[in-house]
């Protein structure tokens, strides 16, 4: 069964702090992992990452894959009480034949930055 | 404007109603998505299209049926809604050329009494 998990579920730091957050996956006919910030709203897209060992990264935000240890990790530097939100991490599987597949989403992590 | 719009954004109904929710995009895709959030469940798949002809069962299709009536719509139905179908709902649109990326619309929260 796919599954994408999130680590951890929940983190307070205060503004300032660098966080890690982190997504391991095992999910079939894998293509690419995604991160999306989702405040009161709906998710917003922040990275689609598909090679392993690229670094992609966003002003503060930075991600990247490993497709050997299956997992992808959502930095944030100098956070700010901005980037409190839950972060999604979902892996996309593609169907045979090439087409797109769907994404398996995790639970999310949930970021609270103290002033 | 948003590119892709649900309605209603908010609803209450009963349990055994049928009700429907419904999905529009302006962007152009071809796939469209619909979602459900529960807290601590993260996001799942109910159903996605890939064109007009084609639907699919995502990991939580039972209770639930969808129309894709054109390209830029997708409604989600719920036959006769029981309390546990209440959730947020969101639609997303995606397209290859777009580099797949998934779009999500505003959502809609349902209330089943």
């Amino acid at each position: 069964e796919d599954k994408v998990v999130q680590s951890p579920l929940s983190l307070v730091v205060h503004e300032g702090d660098t966080v890690t957050l982190n997504c391991s996956y095992e999910v079939t006919n894998f293509r690419s992992l995604l991160w999306y910030k989702q405040e009161k709203k709906a998710p917003t897209f922040l990275f689609m990452l598909t090679s392993s060992g690229i670094e992609k990264k966003s002003g503060r935000l930075s991600s990247i894959l490993d497709k050997k240890e299956l997992f992808s990790i959502l930095n944030i530097t100098a956070t700010q009480t901005g980037d409190s939100a839950v972060y999604l991490c979902a892996g996309l599987r593609q169907n045979y034949g090439g087409s797109q597949g769907n994404l398996i989403f995790g639970k999310g992590t949930k970021l609270s930055v103290k002033p | 404007d948003a590119d892709v719009t649900q309605t209603p954004r908010n609803r209450i109904t009963k349990t055994g109603k049928r009700i429907m929710l419904e999905c529009s995009q302006t962007k152009g895709h071809d796939r469209m998505y619909w979602y459900r959030q529960d807290p601590g469940l993260g996001l799942r798949l109910i159903y996605y299209s890939f064109d007009v002809k084609d639907i699919n069962k995502g990991e939580i299709s039972d209770g639930y049926s969808v129309s894709r009536q054109a390209q830029a719509k997708f409604s989600l139905s719920l036959e006769s809604a029981i309390p546990n179908q209440t959730a947020l709902y969101f639609c997303a649109t995606s397209a290859p050329l777009d580099g797949e990326t998934q779009y999500f619309g505003p959502g809609t929260r349902l209330l089943v009494l």
